[in-house]
């Protein structure tokens, strides 16, 4: 079984702090995503990786980057949080290997509070 | 704008019935769709899919239809259990390896006993 995981289930920040959402897959995989969902929104997706040290902007980085500095992980950095980045982030990984027709898999979500 | 919608935000149905949730997309690259469930605290869980080379694909009490020309699909789950009750997210990707995965909205499906 494939487990995403989320170092932190909820979180609350002041504005202007700097903020680190952490994720690691098990399965080896070469692709992991970054997500937000917002009612009424969606998912949209901010950042993703398609191998170590590799990453693109997905549709909404703006006030977000990444790293990518092993495999497994995958962090999302929230420079100087602010009130409007106040969402559910969802990270997601999936495998690169064109013999298996993977989806992605989700970790549980971190839900930030940005007071 | 939004390349994927769902303009359903909520459905209820009685244990039993079918269950349909719409989603309709403008962006005619999409060729591969997908949907998700949700429950609340966890996080988005792969359901079904399908290509654009088909027209239907089944899972169980979940069949999934695409009409390619009206750029509009559809998930029905017959029959319908409590434990269907989650957000239902409709996704599409350009091409079934796509990495990037479009979002829909999310339907909330009720299913009451």
């Amino acid at each position: 079984d494939v487990k995403v995981t989320q170092s932190s289930r909820y979180l609350v920040k002041r504005t202007g702090e700097k903020v680190f959402l952490e994720c690691v897959q098990d399965m080896d995989h070469e692709n992991m995503f970054w997500y937000r969902q917002d009612p009424g929104l969606g998912l949209r997706l901010i950042y993703f990786s398609y191998d170590v040290k590799m990453k693109e902007k997905g549709d909404i980085p703006e006030g977000y980057s990444v790293s990518r500095e092993k495999k497994e992980r995958f962090s999302l950095i929230l420079e100087s949080a602010s009130t409007n980045q106040t969402s559910m982030y969802l990270c997601a990984s999936r495998s690169q290997d064109p013999g298996l027709q993977e989806t992605q898999y989700f970790g549980p979500g971190t839900r930030l509070l940005v007071l | 704008d939004q390349q994927v919608k769902q303009n359903s935000p909520s459905l209820s149905v009685q244990e039993g019935r079918i269950s349909i949730l719409n989603c309709d997309y403008t962006n005619s690259m999409f060729d591969y769709f997908l949907w998700y469930k949700k429950y609340p605290a966890e996080g988005p869980t792969f359901l079904i899919s399908i290509s654009s080379i088909k027209d239907k694909n089944e899972d169980g009490r979940f069949t999934v239809f695409l009409n390619k020309s009206a750029k509009h699909l559809s998930l029905h789950i017959v029959p319908s259990q409590p434990g269907d009750s989650a957000v239902y997210f409709c996704a599409a990707s350009e091409g079934w390896y796509g990495n990037k995965l479009v979002f829909g909205a999310g339907t909330i499906l009720r299913v009451k006993s």
